[in-house]
């Protein structure tokens, strides 16, 4: 089994609409979750850190659930920019290493 | 402020042959990360660094090297360079390991023929 497992899509939009996908982990010991953005041949940027109650930045939302071991990213109002590969991270414990998830691609269309 | 700068961004090695990455940060970051990329899959950790001096193994090491003689510069160090090592690579670079984020280089591009 995969240790940060994500449905590698593509997920077809279209604009304007809500979507969200989920990040499965296996490690009930982790204890930091990211998400990150990567677009078409370009390296990976932090979208967002994902804390225990929920966050939200704008128009996207990051959800924890520790009992089920998943989190979340839900997009509202999608834009044609927000078409890229959104990466799953989680950091077990006090361990240097970030497990990455190998990506779920949106692609959003006019 | 460049962040991350990594060179080359394209590299065509030969079976045998040997090549270095250089990956340095502006950030006067003490961590540093060497990760490779491979198609469908999740970024694997080659090495890393907690500070000038100190590297310790990642989960992918074999083949590699690397060396962190200042906290600006860490370089990635290919000696005999195998097809299996065709990947990108992208170095980054953190304030610290708890929920800072990772700031990446734009990648090295490697194929190995």
């Amino acid at each position: 089994r995969k240790e940060v497992e994500q449905d590698p899509g593509p997920f077809n939009v279209p604009e304007g609409a809500t979507v969200a996908f989920n990040c499965t982990y296996s490690n009930s010991a982790s204890q930091s979750f990211f998400w990150y953005r990567q677009d078409c041949r370009k390296e990976p940027k932090l979208l967002m850190s994902v804390y225990s109650s929920g966050n939200e930045d704008g128009r996207f939302t990051a959800q924890l659930n520790r009992a089920s071991q998943y989190i979340s990213l839900l997009i509202r109002d999608s834009k044609l920019s927000d078409s890229a590969t959104y990466l799953c991270v989680v950091r077990e414990g006090s361990n240097y290493q970030l497990i990455w998830g190998a990506g779920t691609k949106l692609i959003i269309k006019p | 402020n460049a962040g991350v700068t990594q060179t080359p961004k394209f590299r065509i090695l030969k079976i045998g042959q040997s090549m270095t990455l250089q990956c340095a940060q502006d950030m006067n970051h003490n961590y540093m990360y060497w990760y490779r990329q491979d198609p469908g899959m999740g970024l694997k950790l080659i090495y890393y660094s907690v500070g000038a001096g100190i590297t310790d193994k990642g989960e992918v090491p074999n083949g590699y090297n690397v060396s962190r003689s200042t906290t600006e510069d860490f370089p990635l160090r290919l000696e005999l360079a195998a097809p299996s090592q065709t990947s990108v690579y992208f170095c980054a670079s953190s304030y610290s390991t708890s929920n800072y984020g990772y700031t990446f280089g734009s990648g090295t591009r490697l194929t190995v023929v």
